[in-house]
């Protein structure tokens, strides 16, 4: 089956630092990828997709089929980027219905002033 | 537009108990899915619809959980008995096919808290 890893609970960084969160799937297949975040209060949001290959607000996140990340940038974090961070993975399933997301645990990201 | 609407926003309930939860998805939105997150952990998937039919209920605990779309458009969700590992936000999102991307869109949540 399908897992996606976050390793990191909690990341914390002052505000100008670079960011990056990781994260890790295992599927032995091409899945989709992508990053949902949800802000204080918010309710969840799609951030960016690996198809897209976009920067989303100054994030970007690369696929990398051989180490299985994507792990999501930033190269300066700005204040109002603290907010809960999820790597989802999609698999479309036989007959292409079924592509319900799998997700980590997610990153609470804290960008201290 | 209108986004993903669910009711009620919160519910308390002793253990044993029944409970529902309401989802309205976007309109036109023909694809539903229910989304169990519990405390600490990402949201895990456990029905989706497209229109009136179960197209994925493989994580769905079907002794306790059921789940319903009977015109395609509202759906239901309803633990009976509800136990204490139920406790955990319930998420309804939606999605469109003629959406190249089919971007999943995230209702605000139904809070359980069981007792």
């Amino acid at each position: 089956a399908q897992r996606v890893t976050q390793p990191e609970k909690l990341l914390s960084v002052f505000k100008g630092a670079p960011v990056e969160l990781k994260c890790n799937y295992s599927y032995s297949g091409s899945p989709e990828l992508f990053w949902y975040v949800q802000y204080s209060r918010q309710r969840l949001q799609l951030l960016l997709r690996h198809i897209s290959r976009e920067s989303i607000k100054g994030f970007t996140a690369d696929l990398n089929k051989g180490e299985t990340s994507f792990h999501l940038k930033k190269p300066f974090a700005q204040e109002e980027d603290s907010a809960m961070y999820y790597c989802a993975l999609k698999i479309v399933g036989p007959g292409g219905g079924a592509d319900g997301l799998t997700f980590g645990k997610g990153t609470h990201l804290i960008i201290q002033p | 537009e209108a986004g993903v609407a669910q009711s009620p926003r919160y519910k308390i309930i002793e253990k044993r108990q029944s409970v529902a939860f309401w989802c309205n998805p976007i309109s036109g939105h023909a694809t539903l899915y229910w989304y169990q997150q519990i405390l600490g952990q990402g949201p895990k998937l456990l029905i989706q619809f497209q229109n009136n039919g179960v197209v994925d209920d493989s994580q769905l605990p079907k002794d306790r959980f059921s789940a319903e779309r009977l015109k395609g458009v509202d759906s239901t969700l309803k633990i009976q008995p509800a136990e204490l590992e139920d406790s955990a936000v319930y998420l309804c999102a939606s999605s469109s096919r003629s959406d190249r991307q089919e971007t999943q869109y995230f209702g605000p949540g139904t809070r359980l808290l069981v007792l």
